[in-house]
């Protein structure tokens, strides 16, 4: 079945760093978004991203989907304590069936 | 509307009890998930609700475990003869399939199994 990996699981940052997650699915993604969860909080939406090639940027962070649609990353500029939690992509499968998260990328930052 | 609300927010129970959760989405959206989520993982996908319609069940689910959404608006998740192992977070999320799908969640509902 499609599976969906994050690396690294866990980075630890000094507020000022710049932070990158990466998404790889085994399958070929219709779409992939990105969500933030805080410590014992839910998973928030954050973007949706649908075409090959696609970047968006909101304000630090910025988004990308592979050409291939199957790979993603996520980058931080500039980290702040408020950018603390675990960051998840997900996406349907091309048949729009299963809806996979990945494992998440856990980020820490110190002041 | 205020988001999506779950019901209760936290359930202790004994192993072999059956225990229901009930998830109230936003109201124009026509889908809705359910999550199951433990401590330092993703959410995992149980089941999708397009309307009233079960259109997805993750092959993982036990059979002890039944989503229902009547009327396509609230859904209720039943766990049957409950195992310490279904001790989790269970999240649900609804989104408007037309609007790109964007899935908000709810606060979820803790499940402790004794």
């Amino acid at each position: 079945g499609q599976q969906v990996m994050q690396i690294p699981q866990y980075q630890h940052v000094q507020e000022g760093e710049d932070f990158t997650t990466y998404c790889n699915s085994s399958t070929t993604l219709s779409n992939i978004q990105w969500y933030k969860q805080r410590p014992g909080g839910h998973p928030v939406f954050l973007i949706q991203l649908v075409k090959s090639g696609e970047v968006k940027k909101q304000k630090r962070l910025t988004f990308q989907f592979g050409e291939a649609k199957k790979n993603s990353s996520l980058h931080i500029t500039a980290t702040q304590t408020t950018d603390v939690g675990t960051y998840f992509c997900a996406g349907f499968d091309n048949y729009g069936q299963n809806f996979v998260f990945g494992p998440g990328t856990r980020l820490s930052v110190l002041p | 509307d205020t988001g999506v609300s779950q019901n209760p927010r936290h359930k202790i129970t004994k192993r072999g009890q059956n225990v229901t959760f009930r998830c109230d989405p936003i109201s124009e959206h026509n889908r809705l998930y359910w999550y199951r989520q433990t401590l330092g993982q993703g959410p995992e996908f149980l089941t999708y609700f397009q309307n009233e319609a079960q259109l997805e069940k993750s092959r993982l689910l036990s059979d002890r475990f039944s989503a229902e959404r009547p009327k396509g608006s609230f859904s209720t998740l039943e766990i049957q003869r409950t195992e310490q192992g279904d001790s989790a977070m269970y999240l649900c999320a609804s989104s408007l399939a037309l609007a790109g799908d964007t899935q908000y969640f709810g606060p979820g509902t803790r499940l402790t199994v004794l």
